[in-house]
């Protein structure tokens, strides 16, 4: 089946630290891929995407680089803010069929401390 | 431009009783999801509507939830009657139309505590 596994948190930094998230995908297909991010009491919102390999997604100082021979989509920032503190979901969602379903990693809660 | 909206925000209830929760998707937006979100997990999805029809309620588990989406608008999700696992996070999201890479706009979803 298809899923998303992203590396355990949570993840606590200091303010301008190097951030990477790790992200590796199992897929049947040739999937969408996507970073969401959960702000506290907020929804789900979109942060970046990419839909074919070594595409690279980018948003807000985030990127990730679609990597299909070693089906990984790892969020890079290179320095992170107090205001990054979030929960962020690896994601990836296949075409064809009427299977369009998001399917979601466990989320990474990152932390970052002044 | 308004957001996917959801209420209520906070539910409490007992156990055995129903329990209702109501979207309302961005204007035009023809595909509506429901997601279902456990402590410590991401999203899964229960239902997706394109306009009123329901195209995949595969994970919906029928015993006990239902959903609707009248006039393909808004959307209620209920669950009756409610058990102690059922407390979670229900999500509603929204897309302008279906395809692999539309993106999907998240509420801010419910959280249901069953006691």
């Amino acid at each position: 089946g298809n899923s998303v596994t992203q590396m355990e948190g949570p993840v606590t930094l200091s303010e301008e630290a190097f951030l990477t998230i790790n992200c590796t995908y199992t897929a049947t297909g040739y999937p969408s891929l996507f970073w969401y991010v959960q702000y506290p009491g907020e929804g789900l919102q979109l942060l970046l995407k990419a839909t074919k390999a070594d595409d690279k997604g980018s948003n807000k100082g985030f990127e990730a680089t679609y990597r299909k021979e070693t089906t990984s989509f790892h969020l890079e920032k290179g320095s992170v803010q107090v205001s990054d503190s979030a929960v962020y979901f690896c994601a990836l969602r296949l075409s064809g069929g009427s299977n369009y379903k998001l399917t979601f990693g466990k989320g990474t809660l990152l932390t970052v401390n002044p | 431009e308004a957001g996917v909206v959801q209420s209520p925000r906070y539910k409490i209830i007992e156990k055995k009783q129903p329990v209702a929760f109501w979207c309302n998707p961005i204007s035009g937006h023809n595909t509506l999801y429901w997601y279902l979100q456990n402590l410590g997990q991401g999203p899964e999805l229960l239902i997706r509507y394109e306009n009123e029809e329901a195209v995949d309620d595969s994970q919906l588990p029928k015993d006990r939830f239902s959903a609707e989406r009248l006039k393909g608008v808004d959307s209620t999700l209920k669950i009756q009657p409610a058990e102690l696992g059922d407390s979670a996070v229900y999500l509603c999201a929204s897309s302008s139309r279906e395809g692999p890479t539309d993106t999907q706009y998240f509420g801010p979803g419910t959280r249901l505590t069953v006691l």
